[in-house]
């Protein structure tokens, strides 16, 4: 079982439409949570931390489920910018080393 | 934010050469860095931990002799693919832990013919 999983996508909504993506973890000591977005040969860039509480940033809310090991991204009213791959990322409690998710690949049509 | 600066940003070699790739962290000290290696459609895969003034930590099926890391430096950390092969051809990328979190370099899209 791989340690971080994701939906396999690709996701190919129109704009303004709301996606999700689920992401679930394997190891029960993972402490840290994020989302990255990846553009296409560039560099993976952090979009949001992931808390237990839950948060939100703009049209991007992030939930977590520590009992269930899940975690997931809402995108609200998406933008044809919001095309990118997503990674669903975890890191151990006291490792600082990350560990990715394949990714979901997302793209917003006209 | 933090910044960390990443060259080349592509590179093409021969099979059987070596290529070094740099990683600087340029507005803060990195004891640590990461150094990860990404195939086309596939996610960023770690490859090891480079310690400052210490051996690095190789993931399992990394091949230390031919992935050299060397991290002399609190700022500066460097890959080197040995003897490179067309089945090392891949995108490497750098990341170090800041302040606020991990950034990355921008990646180097090495190309062994």
């Amino acid at each position: 079982r791989k340690e971080v999983e994701q939906d396999p996508g690709p996701f190919n909504v129109p704009e303004g439409a709301t996606v999700a993506f689920n992401c679930t973890y394997s190891n029960s000591a993972s402490q840290s949570f994020f989302w990255y977005r990846q553009d296409c040969r560039k560099e993976p860039k952090l979009l949001m931390s992931v808390y237990s509480s839950g948060n939100e940033d703009g049209r991007f809310t992030a939930q977590l489920n520590r009992a269930s090991q899940y975690i997931s991204l809402l995108i609200r009213d998406s933008k044809l910018s919001d095309s990118a791959t997503y990674l669903c990322v975890v890191a151990l409690r006291g490792a600082q080393k990350l560990v990715f998710g394949q990714g979901t690949r997302l793209t917003i049509n006209p | 934010g933090a910044v960390v600066s990443q060259h080349p940003s592509r590179v093409i070699c021969k099979s059987g050469t070596s290529v070094k790739i740099e990683c600087r962290s340029l507005d803060f000290q990195a004891t640590t860095m990461f150094w990860y290696r990404q195939f086309p459609k596939k996610s960023l895969m770690l490859m090891a931990t480079s310690n400052e003034g210490s051996k690095a930590t190789y993931e399992q099926g990394v091949e230390k002799d031919k992935f050299l890391i060397n991290h002399a430096s609190l700022t500066l950390s460097t890959l080197t693919v040995t003897s490179a092969h067309p089945e090392d051809s891949s995108f490497y990328i750098c990341s170090a832990r800041d302040y606020g979190g991990y950034t990355f370099g921008s990646g180097t899209r090495l190309t062994v013919v």
